[in-house]
């Protein structure tokens, strides 16, 4: 079975431009969720939805950020602008129940 | 106050040794969910082992278990027999309470502890 696919695998972009992380969940998995990984803050949580539906959103950093799902099988992550202390791997991650299952993910410098 | 504590950042232990990786949390909620995942130099995050607040006996999973002492508020991983590919960085990772109407709720993870297996 597939797993949690997401893409790209890196980015390198320069501030201020609009980044996109896309993330497609495992089949049947009913939650989808966004964490973010730096050495300084560790694995944080950002947004996570249910049924397509935005849960918790407290965690996304500022009004840059913004995630969407539009349907069960597609979520996007968008920060706008980027900025350099946005450098971070960005994990997303799908479930049905428990455990969570995690993508490989995104690698995101900003330069 | 921080709701996962891992107290050992590093760990060396040599191969075909028990080891045990500390994790105590913090909550008020009578139900939740403790996980602990392997994340290789490669960088994914492999889910390893899960324990139910409700959970009357330690989960196990092939050479992993979870020695869940509740009172105490730890869920420590033991992991038997080591071995190099055992190596890697460690978290440990809560779930609190539950959505009515079922869904899944986001983790909050320690700050893990990096283990190095030697030959």
């Amino acid at each position: 079975d597939a797993g949690v696919i997401q893409s790209p695998r890196h980015e390198v972009t320069e501030m201020g431009q609009e980044v996109t992380l896309r993330c497609k969940p495992i089949s049947g998995h009913n939650s989808l969720f966004w964490y973010r990984q730096t050495m300084m803050r560790g694995l944080e949580l950002l947004i996570y939805f249910n049924n397509n539906v935005p849960i918790d959103d407290s965690g996304m950093p500022e009004d840059r950020f913004s995630a969407k799902m539009p349907n069960a099988s597609f979520s996007t992550l968008k920060i706008q602008p980027s900025e350099p202390r946005d450098s971070a791997v960005y994990f997303c991650a799908s479930s049905f129940e428990q455990p969570q299952h995690f993508g490989d993910g995104t690698r995101l410098s900003i330069l | 106050a921080q709701k996962i504590t891992q107290t050992q950042p590093g760990m060396f232990v040599q191969e075909k040794e028990a080891v045990t990786l500390d994790c105590t949390y913090d909550t008020s909620d009578p139900s939740y969910g403790l996980f602990w995942y392997k994340q290789p130099s490669s960088g994914e995050m492999i889910f390893l082992i899960y324990q139910g607040s409700y959970d009357q006996q330690n989960a196990t999973e092939g050479r992993y278990s979870l020695n869940f002492q509740k009172a105490r508020k730890s869920a420590n991983l033991v992991i038997s027999a080591s071995q190099l590919g055992d190596s890697a960085m460690y978290f440990c990772a809560m779930r609190e309470g539950r959505l009515a109407g079922g869904g899944a709720d986001g983790l909050t993870f320690g700050k893990g502890t990096h283990l190095i297996i030697q030959p």
